[in-house]
């Protein structure tokens, strides 16, 4: 079975720019969750979808924003990027949005703002 | 209160040593507490997880041990490779409804030949 498959997995942006990030889940999976990760602040949990529809939400700013699809993939987007957005961005699946459903990772998209 | 601390930032060991990462946490209510592995290029991996109402959980190499009292919990990695070369993390969260992980700073373990 495949994996998450995270698109594309570097990316180069300026100041203001706009920029979407794609995840496919595995296959039967229908939680699809995002974070952030930096170096000194671990991983940041951004939001997560179910049923195409958020059920959680993380600290960041409304220029964050997410959505999923029938198919159960997921997009996020980030607008006005700032250089603080340069991460690195991870997708992770489950089959159900429980807490104790063993979460699967992708192997995440470098975004790097100049 | 969500926050979780977790101690070293990084640690170095040789081959065979057994390498210990520290986790603390406020919130009383979480009751989930999994541990994630990542290589680098790569995602993190769920590695091994337990629950408050044990005590200690192995699997393979990979100990945790957790002190519901003190609201800490640890990993231990007996017999420690080189492979075993990774950044780690702790997560808690609750185990109700849509709950996100609250994860920790990351351990930079590097296992020396």
């Amino acid at each position: 079975k495949a994996g998450v498959t995270q698109t594309p997995r570097y990316l180069i942006k300026t100041r203001g720019q706009q920029v979407t990030l794609s995840c496919s889940p595995i296959s039967g999976h229908r939680s699809v969750s995002w974070y952030q990760q930096t170096p000194g602040q671990g991983l940041q949990f951004l939001f997560e979808y179910f049923s195409e529809t958020q059920r959680n939400k993380g600290n960041f700013p409304g220029r964050f924003s997410g959505r999923q699809f029938s198919n159960s993939r997921s997009e996020m987007n980030v607008s006005t990027l700032e250089l603080g957005d340069s991460a690195l961005y991870l997708c992770a699946s489950k089959i159900q949005p429980t807490p104790t459903d063993t979460q699967y990772f992708g192997p995440g998209t470098r975004l790097t703002v100049l | 209160q969500q926050q979780v601390k977790q101690s070293p930032q990084s640690l170095i060991v040789q081959k065979g040593g057994i390498p210990i990462i520290n986790c603390a946490y406020e919130n009383t209510a979480f009751d989930y507490f999994p541990w994630y592995q990542q290589f680098p290029g790569k995602g993190p991996a769920l590695l091994i997880a337990i629950r408050p109402d044990v005590s200690e959980k192995k699997e393979g190499r990979f100990t945790i041990s957790f002190n519901k009292s003190a609201k800490q919990f640890s990993l231990h990695i007996m017999d420690s490779q080189p492979g075993d070369s990774a950044t780690y993390f702790c997560a808690a969260s609750m185990n109700t409804g849509f709950q996100k992980l609250v994860f920790g700073t990351g351990t930079r373990l590097l296992v020396s030949p």
